[in-house]
């Protein structure tokens, strides 16, 4: 069965430095990889997914991640941490069976000492 | 002309109580789907449909009911609710294998 582990619950970084957010995963084939933010109060936004091609996929706000498939390891990393980069981090795995199923993790939440 | 939308943002409702949340989507996405957000923020799929059509249902139970009108539009009936069933539930949306979006969540309280 497919399923995606985030090792770490809380991370603390201060502004300015860099940010590795890890995430593995299970599954049978290649699949879909995508991390999202959740700020307080709000919904998900997409920073990134990974489909096929290029392991290294760039987001938005300055974020990226690297595919490794002998890891099975998608991390989320950023060079240089904003204040506003505080948030749920989740990192989410599609089922290419055809079953529609987006399984997500169980969030990493970040904050940045300023 | 937000993409993802429902109704509630909130909802305090009492135990027994019956209620719905609403959700549209004006993406011309095939798939919607309902995720209920714990208190520990983990997020768990409870339905899926495909053009109109039940896909998933993730052992949720038989007190939530989802409706499916059209493509657009996804909605999540509650009977009987009880204090477990606080939580944010978001709505989501994507093209078959294609990237989810989601609402911004709705937060019921049972008391």
């Amino acid at each position: 069965a497919q399923s995606v582990t985030q090792p770490d619950i809380h991370i603390t970084v201060s502004e300015g430095a860099s940010l590795e957010l890890r995430c593995n995963y299970s599954y049978g084939a290649t699949p879909y990889l995508f991390w999202y933010v959740q700020s307080p109060g709000q919904g998900l936004q997409l920073l990134l997914k990974y489909f096929s091609g290029d392991t290294l996929v760039q987001g938005i706000k300055g974020f990226e991640a690297e595919f490794k498939r002998s890891q099975s390891s998608f991390n989320l990393r950023k060079p240089s941490v904003h204040w506003s980069d505080a948030a749920e981090y989740f990192c989410a795995v599609g089922n290419l069976m055809g079953t529609y199923k987006y399984i997500f993790g169980t969030g990493t939440r970040l904050k940045v000492l300023a | 002309d937000t993409a993802v939308s429902q109704t509630p943002k909130y909802l305090v409702t009492q135990m027994g109580n019956d209620k719905s949340i609403k959700c549209e989507q004006n993406l011309g996405h095939d798939t919607m789907y309902w995720y209920k957000q714990d208190s520990k923020k983990f997020l768990k799929i409870m339905f899926s449909y495909n053009n109109k059509e039940l896909i998933i249902n993730e052992t949720v139970p038989n007190r939530f009911s989802p409706k499916s009108p059209d493509k657009a539009h996804l909605n999540l009936h509650i009977n009987s609710l009880e204090l477990g069933d606080s939580a944010v539930y978001f709505c989501a949306s994507s093209q078959p294998l294609g990237v989810p979006f989601f609402g911004q969540g709705t937060r019921l309280t049972v008391v």
